[in-house]
This record gives structure tokens, sequence and C-alpha cells, in this order.
């Protein structure tokens, strides 16, 4: 199957600073990606769609100015936390969709983001 | 999209086949059944999708009434490796594309 990929797959930052997290389709092309958080025995919330060359739909209650999402190639969309707290610490997942190969949706490893 | 309700959580012990049932009352003409698979710190993982009647794969069995308002995730003799959540969703994925996760469903397998 299609495989998505997430880097980093952690990364600690200190309170303040931003933190940039790529997600890229490797075989195949992506118009849509999504975004999605996990805290720690809850299940995923979807944050964003990321749509290709224009910009991305935040779910109610996702602060678009906070989390910045750019959908800059058909295989690549990145998830910029800004000035990072540490209740943003959390589990972030991408997925992507081969609308080519049918409507299995495919989701990446995630990344674990810890703000110190 | 359609509100899913699953069970909490489950125990089995290995080799039992183990059955997860999901209520979608309001689920639409042209929604399918998705129900995907997670380990802890990993992405969620495709196990099956149907629209209705018996889907099977290698790795597990989707039922669906007749009625759609409702399924059952089937998997045949567990083993240790199966414990996982397990999240059902519901949508017209070809015109919506998002997916929104329920709860899910916890499956703890014991030896």
């Amino acid at each position: 199957g299609a495989v998505v990929s997430q880097h980093p797959s952690w990364v600690i930052c200190k309170s303040g600073t931003s933190v940039k997290i790529e997600c890229r389709s490797l075989d195949f092309q992506a118009t849509t990606m999504f975004w999605y958080r996990q805290f720690p025995k809850q299940s995923l919330m979807l944050m964003a769609t990321s749509n290709e060359g224009s910009k991305a739909t935040y779910e109610q209650g996702v602060e678009k100015d906070k989390f910045l999402i750019n959908h800059a190639s058909l295989t690549l969309s990145t998830l910029t936390v800004t000035s990072a707290h540490p209740e943003d610490s959390s589990f972030y997942i991408c997925s992507a969709r081969d609308v080519l190969a049918g409507y299995e949706q495919y989701f990446g490893p995630g990344t674990r983001l810890t703000v110190t | 999209l359609a509100k899913t309700t699953q069970p909490i959580s489950m125990d089995s012990y290995e080799g039992q086949e183990v059955n997860i049932t999901c209520s979608h009352n309001n689920i639409a003409t042209n929604d399918y059944i998705t129900w995907y698979q997670q380990f802890p710190s990993q992405g969620p993982r495709f196990i099956i999708q149907g629209y209705k009647t018996k889907v099977t794969n290698e790795v597990a069995s989707l039922f669906i009434p007749a009625d759609r308002k409702s399924s059952t995730l089937s998997l045949p003799r567990v083993s240790l490796s199966d414990t996982a959540v397990y999240y059902c969703l519901v949508g017209d994925i070809r015109s919506t594309d998002k997916l929104i996760f329920g709860t899910g469903t916890r499956l703890q397998v014991f030896p």
C-alpha cells in the first residue's frame, strides 16, 4: 500500500519556540492531507485539512495562527506549531488519500512533540 | 458524518474470536464503514471497509446488517499482537474526504 512518512518522529522544544513537522506521501500524489492531534489515552482529533496550492481549512476551535499549515507540493504538507507551550505537547498525525488507488486513507507514523 | 458508538474496552484471550460492534444509527445512503487499528505511538492502520453484507480480507471480517445501522468487526483467533485500539468510522469517503474518529475500542488480549 501507499506510504506516508513524517519527520521528525519525535521532537523536544522549549516553550516559546516554533516547531515544524513534515508529512510526505512517498509513492503517490496527495492533493489533500489531514492533520490530527492525539493526547494520551484519547482518540484522534482532526485539526485541519491541508489543500495543495490553497489555504488550509481548520476545524472549529483550532487556532490557525498557532498551527500553520503549508501544502506546497503534491507530496508534502508541513505543520508548524508556533510559540509552543507545554499544553501543545501531543502526538501529531497526518494522513493522505491516494485518489487514484481507491478510497483508503493512509496515515503517517506520527510525531511526538514535547514542549518543556 | 455519522456519529459512531463503540464499547470503550474489551478483553479477550489468545486464540479466541473477537467481535467489536459499532452503532451508527444515522448512517447515510452513500456512507461506507471503515475500521482502523492503532497501536500506541503509531498512526492508525486500515483494517477493512464495507458498504453492506459481509466483507472479508486476510486479517478480519466485517458484518453489516441490512439496515446498516451497525457493523461488527470480527477478528479470528486473536494473538497478543492484536492488543490495540480499534476505530469504526462512517462517512461518504468519496465526497467528504476527512475522517472523524470516535472514541474507539481498546482491545486487550491476554495470554
